[in-house]
């Protein structure tokens, strides 16, 4: 059984700082893998994908990366911002998509 | 185009009534999902279609069902509430050429609870 893990639980940092933001899963057969955000109260917002043959993904200051052979998925922001408060999902597909419980990152001034 | 759009946006229930949540896309998506997501956890799958006509269960499916008599729609019935499915509901849709290469689209979800 598939089972997706996101460590930490919650992140809180000054802004400006770069960081990363980790998701490991059991099952390496997957189609892809993504990182979706989520505001509070709100729907879920795709940021990236990655198919099962790539090794990374970039859009704006977002990177992602995958190592399928090992399980694991790491999603960096760059020079962080308050806007980027949120929580974070990271999600595999297989014929359907398992996410994990998700990062709460809180960015302060 | 709208997206996918979800019905109501809160509603409150009593123990053992009965209700019924609507999910439409118009992107002409295959794929079609719901979600409950109870606080400080991730998303769970209930149900799942992969065309008008087919439905499977996903990995919460007790208390609920669903149907997919359209591509656009794909409504969720709670035929007696419990307090257990109280939580948020999403709705999702994804185009499916084959393999499973795209994103899934998300509704702005349901909040449900069972008093």
């Amino acid at each position: 059984k598939q089972e997706v893990t996101q460590i930490p639980a919650a992140l809180s940092v000054p802004e400006g700082e770069n960081l990363v933001l980790n998701c490991s899963f059991t099952d390496s057969a997957i189609y892809n893998l993504q990182w979706f955000r989520q505001d509070p109260g709100k729907g879920l917002t795709s940021l990236l994908l990655i198919q099962s043959s790539q090794r990374e993904q970039t859009s704006g200051r977002l990177n992602a990366s995958l190592d399928k052979s090992s399980g694991r998925s790491t999603l960096y922001i760059a020079a962080s911002q308050p806007g980027d408060s949120a929580t974070y999902l990271c999600a595999v597909n297989t014929d359907k998509l398992i996410f994990g419980t998700g990062t709460r990152l809180q960015v302060f001034p | 185009n709208a997206g996918v759009t979800q019905t109501p946006k809160f509603r409150i229930l009593k123990i053992g009534q009965s209700m019924t949540l609507q999910c439409t896309q118009d992107m002409n998506h295959n794929y079609m999902y719901w979600y409950r997501q109870d606080p400080g956890m991730g998303l769970k799958l209930i149900y799942y279609s992969v065309g008008a006509g087919i439905t499977d269960k996903g990995e919460v499916p007790n208390g609920y069902n669903v149907s997919r008599s359209t591509t656009e729609d794909f409504p969720l019935r709670l035929e007696l509430a419990a307090p257990s499915q109280t939580s948020v509901y999403f709705c999702a849709s994804l185009l499916s050429l084959g393999v499973l290469t795209d994103t899934q689209y998300f509704g702005p979800g349901t909040r449900l609870t069972v008093l």
